[in-house]
C-alpha cells in the first residue's frame, strides 16, 4: 500500500530535550516536506526537499532541522524543543509538487512542556 | 496580507443544501490552485484541482476568477459525510504550495 509514514503519533516531551520524528514513504517520490498546523494559521511549511541530499527552508523553519540522505526517509529534528514548537505535524510526499499533488502522513502530535 | 485567505466558518447547513466557499490569493501569479479536504484529526487529502475552465466532480465544482484572484468551491445536495475542513491551497512566487487556513463545514441531519 502506498503511503507515508509518520512516528511517532504521539509525544509529550520536556524543554531542551531534542527529539527526532521519522517520515518514510514508499512511493519513490523525489519530493518531500515538513508541515506544522496550527489552529488558526493552517498548514505551515517548515522545511522541504526535492530530492536526496537537497534540503530548504520552508516559512518556519527555525528550531529545526531535517536530512535526506535516502530518497524514501525524511526525519525532521527538534534539537531542543520548546513549548511554542508544540503542534501538529505532517510530514508529505510528491512525485510533481507542481501539480499540488501532496500525499500526507497521519500527522504527529508533539507538546513540548 | 495573507497569501492565502479563507473565511474559517463554521458553515452550519443541512443536508441537502448547496454550499459554496471562497478563497482569495495574493499573488497574481499564482498558476495552479487546489482543493485539500481535512477530517476531524486527520491528514489533508487532495480533493481537487481547479482549471481555468472551471471543473467538476460529482457534486463538487471548482471555479478559477483570476480577475479577482479567488477560487471557489460548491458542494451540491450536502451529505453528512461532506462535514470537514476544506483547504484552498495556491502556488506562491517560487512554486511552493501555500495552504490556507482551511473552512469548516458542518453538515447536519
Amino acid at each position: 500500500e502506498a503511503q507515508v509514514t509518520q512516528n511517532p503519533r504521539y509525544l509529550i516531551t520536556v524543554t531542551g530535550k531534542k527529539l527526532t520524528v521519522t517520515c518514510s514513504q514508499n512511493m519513490n517520490h523525489e519530493y518531500m516536506s515538513w508541515y506544522r498546523q496550527d489552529p488558526g494559521l493552517g498548514l505551515r511549511q517548515i522545511y522541504y526537499s526535492m530530492n536526496v541530499e537537497v534540503t530548504d527552508k520552508g516559512d518556519v523553519p527555525e528550531g529545526y532541522k531535517v536530512s535526506r540522505k535516502e530518497k524514501r526517509n525524511f526525519p525532521l529534528i527538534l534539537e531542543s524543543p520548546s513549548p511554542n514548537q508544540t503542534s501538529l505535524y505532517f510530514c508529505a510526499s510528491s512525485p510533481r509538487p507542481n501539480t499540488g499533488e501532496l500525499f500526507f502522513g497521519e500527522g504527529s502530535r508533539l507538546t513540548v512542556l | 496580507r495573507k497569501e492565502v485567505e479563507q473565511d474559517p466558518g463554521p458553515f452550519n447547513v443541512p443536508e441537502g443544501a448547496t454550499v459554496a466557499f471562497n478563497c482569495t490569493y495574493s499573488n497574481s501569479a499564482s498558476q495552479s490552485f487546489f482543493w485539500y479536504r481535512q477530517d476531524c484529526r486527520k491528514e489533508p487529502k487532495l480533493l481537487m484541482s481547479v482549471y481555468s475552465s472551471g471543473n467538476e466532480d460529482g457534486r463538487f465544482t471548482a471555479q478559477l476568477n483570476r480577475a479577482s484572484q479567488y477560487i471557489s468551491l460548491l458542494i451540491r445536495d450536502s451529505k453528512l459525510s461532506d462535514s470537514a475542513t476544506y483547504l484552498c491551497v495556491v502556488n506562491g512566487n517560487t512554486g511552493k504550495l501555500i495552504f490556507g487556513q482551511g473552512t469548516t463545514l458542518q453538515v447536519k441531519p
